[in-house]
């Protein structure tokens, strides 16, 4: 099967850097996809990595490493509207979209 | 273009209860994912549909059920409700299954009293 860990709840400035960690286990691994979800809203793509290292979309960045199991989301100059749950994602042998627990990500002023 | 669509948007239903959940894809997507999410938790796989056919399923029990149609759209059925199915229910969509991006639904949010 496949399982991805990260963590529950990240509290932040405005302004200030975020790196939220994913590590994950499964077989045939495609990519690993990065969704955020404001409350009450549908999860909404934000990037997807299939190969190793960074990549990089405004203020947000992914960044993979095959051989670790592992990426992240790193948000930069985080902004009020940054507050939402991110989830990080595997596609893998099967097709299956594995979501993890998801990130609270909390912006205070 | 029209994005995911689900339907209802809410239901209420009691316990021991069928209920049905419709999805429509974006147009041109063949595939249909389907979430179970419990208020404030994470998203857990439910079902997988691609051209017609059940491609994968979740650790679910098999009361969740569903198919998907000539036209793409789907329905996830749950049968013999019990109080914990009370979810939100969020169905996505891409263009092909192993596409990277996939789109969602602003789900149905079952309640089972």
């Amino acid at each position: 099967g496949q399982s991805l860990e990260q963590p529950s709840e990240v509290t932040a400035v405005e302004g200030a850097i975020v790196q939220i960690n994913c590590t994950y286990q499964t077989s045939g691994f495609y990519g690993l996809s990065w969704y955020q979800q404001h409350d009450g809203g549908a999860p909404t793509f934000l990037s997807y990595n299939a190969l190793d290292g960074l990549e990089e979309t405004g203020r947000f960045s992914s960044f993979l490493s095959r051989s670790d199991s592992y990426g992240y989301l790193l948000l930069q100059e985080l902004q009020m509207k940054d507050s939402a749950s991110y989830f990080c994602a595997v596609m893998a042998a099967g097709n299956k979209l594995t979501f993890g627990g998801g990130t609270r990500v909390l912006v205070k002023p | 273009e029209a994005g995911v669509t689900q339907s209802p948007t809410h239901l209420i239903k009691t316990r021991g209860q069928q209920a049905t959940l419709r999805c429509s894809p974006i147009s041109g997507h063949t595939s249909v994912y389907w979430y179970q999410q419990a208020l404030g938790l994470g998203l857990q796989f439910l079902l997988w549909y691609d051209e017609g056919e059940e491609r994968n399923r979740g650790n679910f029990p098999p009361r969740f059920s569903g198919r998907q149609f000539p036209n793409y759209s789907s329905e996830l059925n749950v049968n013999a409700l019990e109080l914990e199915d009370s979810a939100l229910y969020l169905c996505a969509s891409n263009r092909q299954g192993g596409d990277t991006e996939a789109f969602f639904g602003q789900g149905t949010r079952l309640t089972v009293v």
